[in-house]
C-alpha cells in the first residue's frame, strides 16, 4: 500500500538534547513537508523540499533542521536552539506540479519536553 | 500572503443531518486552491474535497461538497447525511497555484470542531 509513514509515534525530549523525526513516503512524490500543529490550532510550515538535496524554510524554521538524501525521506531534527518544541508534527507529500497539488498527511508525531 | 479564517470553533450536529462549516479566505494571489482536511482524534489530517478559484462549478465528493463563492471569498463545507464517525476537526486551507517555493505551501485556517450527536 502506499502512503507516508511517520516514526516514532511518540517521542520524548530531554532538556538540551537534539531528536529526529522520520518521515518515510512510497508514493514516489516529489514535493514534501514538515508541519507543527499546537493544541487548537491550525498547521504551520516548518520546512518544504521539491526535490532531492533542496529545501526551503518556512515560517517557524528556527530551531529545526531536514535533510533530503533521498526522494522517499524528509527527517526533521529538532534540536535544542528550538525552546518550545513541545507540539504535533506532521508530514506531508505532494506529487508536485500541476494545478492541484493535494499534500497527503502522515500520522504524525507527538513530541514532548521531559 | 494568504489568510483563512473559520470562526466557528465547535459545532453540534444531529446524526443523519446536514452541516454547514464556515470558511473565508483572504488572498492577492489570482489564482488560488481550497482545501478542506478532517483530523480525527488519532491526529492524521484526512484530504476531503479541492476547488480551484476557476472552477465553475461547485466541487462535491461523496457526501462532501463544497460551496465556493468566489465574490464573498468563501469556501464553505457541507457535510450532508452525517455520521457519528465525521466528529473530527475540520480545517481548511489555501494555496497558490502557480507560485514557486514556499509560496507553495498550504496556508490553515484554526480548524472547526464537529460533533455528530446520536
Amino acid at each position: 500500500d502506499g502512503g507516508i509513514t511517520q516514526s516514532p509515534k511518540y517521542l520524548f525530549r530531554k532538556e538540551g538534547q537534539n531528536v529526529t523525526l522520520s518521515c518515510e513516503q512510497n508514493l514516489n512524490h516529489d514535493a514534501m513537508y514538515w508541519y507543527r500543529q499546537d493544541p487548537g490550532q491550525g498547521l504551520r510550515l516548518i520546512y518544504y523540499s521539491q526535490i532531492v538535496n533542496d529545501f526551503q524554510k518556512g515560517d517557524i524554521a528556527e530551531g529545526y533542521s531536514v535533510s533530503r538524501e533521498k526522494k522517499e525521506s524528509f527527517p526533521l531534527t529538532v534540536t535544542s536552539a528550538q525552546k518550545n518544541p513541545t507540539a504535533f508534527y506532521l508530514c506531508a507529500s505532494s506529487i508536485g506540479g500541476g494545478a492541484q497539488e493535494t499534500q497527503y498527511f502522515g500520522p504524525g508525531t507527538r513530541l514532548l519536553v521531559l | 500572503a494568504q489568510k483563512i479564517t473559520q470562526t466557528q470553533p465547535g459545532m453540534f450536529v444531529q446524526e443523519k443531518e446536514a452541516v454547514t462549516l464556515d470558511c473565508t479566505y483572504d488572498t492577492s494571489d489570482p489564482s488560488y486552491g481550497l482545501f478542506w482536511y478532517k483530523q480525527p482524534s488519532s491526529g492524521e489530517m484526512i484530504f476531503l474535497i479541492y476547488q480551484g478559484s476557476y472552477d465553475q462549478q461547485n466541487a462535491t465528493e461523496g457526501r462532501y461538497s463544497l460551496n465556493f463563492q468566489k465574490a464573498r471569498k468563501s469556501a464553505n463545507l457541507v457535510i450532508s447525511a452525517s455520521q457519528l464517525g465525521d466528529s473530527a476537526m475540520y480545517f481548511c486551507a489555501m494555496r497558490p497555484l502557480y507560485s514557486s517555493g514556499s509560496a507553495r505551501q498550504l496556508t490553515f485556517g484554526s480548524g472547526t470542531q464537529l460533533t455528530v450527536l446520536p
